[in-house]
């Protein structure tokens, strides 16, 4: 079973829809990215968070620690979301000066938008 | 520049030979991570800087990867006798310490053939 599970995989939407992509993860951590993947390649990180809630734009990133559990929020969704959705998480930092670490990487949500 | 960028952008190479891929982090970022993806598949993370010194090498695929990072800054990743499963997008990221959030470069192709 892989530490960090996204879901769906794959979702098509309709412009103007309200997007969830999802992620579970099995170990404990320190804090979980968002990073999207442009058709291009580029890897663009969306948001870092440990807690709570974040919010820029349209996007919005929420995380449950007690269910180990984030979801990633599109609203009014545009053909230009159309990415690969990336879920990442940092497990709990060792004594490298306080907040580093590798990333465990979910397989990704590919996420098309139609006019 | 303003971001990570990294050289060269594509690299053909033939099975055996040495490779090394360059990374240029954003400046003033003490932190500094090697990533790879191949065709169809995740990220996988290979290696992490704290300054020059490298605390989790854990993801080196084999003692034919290597890293080093002088200065704090510019990062080499060497492939030594390249093989066709070493054929992937090579990522660098950076990050500093305040924020913890990864700027990612656009990467390095390499097919090995």
């Amino acid at each position: 079973k892989n530490e960090v599970e996204q879901s769906p995989q794959n979702l098509t939407a309709q412009e103007g829809e309200f997007i969830t992509i999802n992620c579970s993860y099995s170990v404990g951590i320190s804090a979980l990215h968002w990073l999207q993947q442009h058709p291009g390649g580029g890897i663009v990180s969306l948001f870092m968070l440990s807690s709570g809630k974040k919010k820029h734009g349209r996007l919005i990133a929420t995380i449950n620690i007690q269910e180990k559990h984030s979801s990633l929020h599109i609203t009014a969704s545009h053909p230009r979301d159309s990415a690969v959705y990336i879920c990442a998480v940092r497990p709990p930092s060792r004594n490298y000066g306080g907040s580093q670490g590798n990333l465990i990487f979910g397989k990704g949500t590919k996420l098309s938008v139609k006019p | 520049g303003a971001g990570v960028s990294q050289s060269p952008s594509n690299k053909v190479t033939e099975k055996g030979k040495d490779v090394e891929l360059r990374c240029d982090p954003i400046s003033g970022h003490t932190a500094l991570y090697w990533y790879r993806q191949s065709l169809g598949q995740g990220l996988e993370f290979l290696i992490y800087f704290q300054g020059n010194s490298a605390p989790d090498k854990s993801g080196l695929p084999s003692d034919r990867f290597s890293a080093e990072r002088t200065g704090g800054s510019v990062s080499t990743l060497t492939i030594q006798r390249t093989q066709q499963e070493d054929s992937a997008v090579y990522l660098c990221a950076s990050s500093s310490m305040l924020s913890g959030l990864q700027y990612f470069g656009p990467g390095t192709r390499l097919t090995v053939l």
